[in-house]
């Protein structure tokens, strides 16, 4: 089982709705990430918090907004998504100056 | 920047035979390569890394991966290969200085057969 928990495991949700993916963490990681997954694709980077500070956004369109409350939890909250949005949403953490990132398994998310 | 390059989309092996899975790689300065495997419905399951010293590094599940400077490639390789081994493996770089960019490659699909 990996140390990263993601919920929900899966999330339907419609263009007009609001949600929140959560992840959290206990292995004193500093550094948080949100990837993307299409199937059978490599994640795409979304973005990266260093010691609880946003550090890169990779143009990542508004309605999706990243927060990070503390070390340990990590939050995506969901706005106006689009059909195209739907896919896998990977978290992951490592420490700040080192990898490998330990992923979570992720959160299946369709757009409806 | 940093890229990766999984040439083949499948590979495909019978049980108990030699697989490997083939990647190159392109960085400025030095490489801080890995390999992740990722079974359905999962995350990225991390197997092994190489950041200095022996260029033959051992993973988990009895996985391996060659470091070759002058050819840049980073093939991962297992003596004999299992049904369990099927999954989705991802070949990724980051310079070793620098920011917490991965480059991942494409993916390799890797069925092994019974």
């Amino acid at each position: 089982d990996t140390e990263v928990t993601q919920t929900p495991k899966h999330l339907v949700m419609g263009m007009t709705n609001k949600k929140s993916l959560k992840c959290e963490q206990h292995m004193g990681h500093r550094a948080m990430y949100w990837y993307k997954q299409k199937a059978k694709k490599p994640p795409e980077l979304m973005f990266v918090y260093s010691y609880e500070k946003l550090s890169i956004n990779e143009s990542v369109p508004s309605r999706f907004s990243p927060e990070c409350p503390n070390s340990s939890l990590l939050n995506l909250h969901l706005h106006a998504l689009q059909p195209e949005d739907s896919a896998l949403y990977l978290c992951a953490s490592s420490h700040p100056a080192e990898i490998p990132l330990h992923f979570g398994n992720g959160t299946r998310l369709t757009v409806t | 920047a940093q890229s990766v390059a999984q040439p083949e989309d499948q590979v495909n092996v019978a049980e108990g035979n030699p697989l490997t899975v083939k990647c190159t790689y392109s960085v400025s300065g030095n490489p801080y390569l890995f390999w992740y495997v990722q079974y359905p419905n999962r995350g990225l399951q991390f197997l092994l890394k190489y950041i200095t010293g022996d260029n033959l590094v051992k993973g988990s599940y009895g996985f391996e991966a060659e470091f070759n400077k002058s050819q840049t490639s980073f093939h991962l390789k297992k003596p004999s290969a299992l049904v369990s081994d099927s999954a989705l493996y991802f070949c990724a770089v980051r310079r070793l200085y620098g920011n917490n960019r991965l480059a991942f490659g494409k993916g390799n699909q890797v069925v092994v057969i019974p």
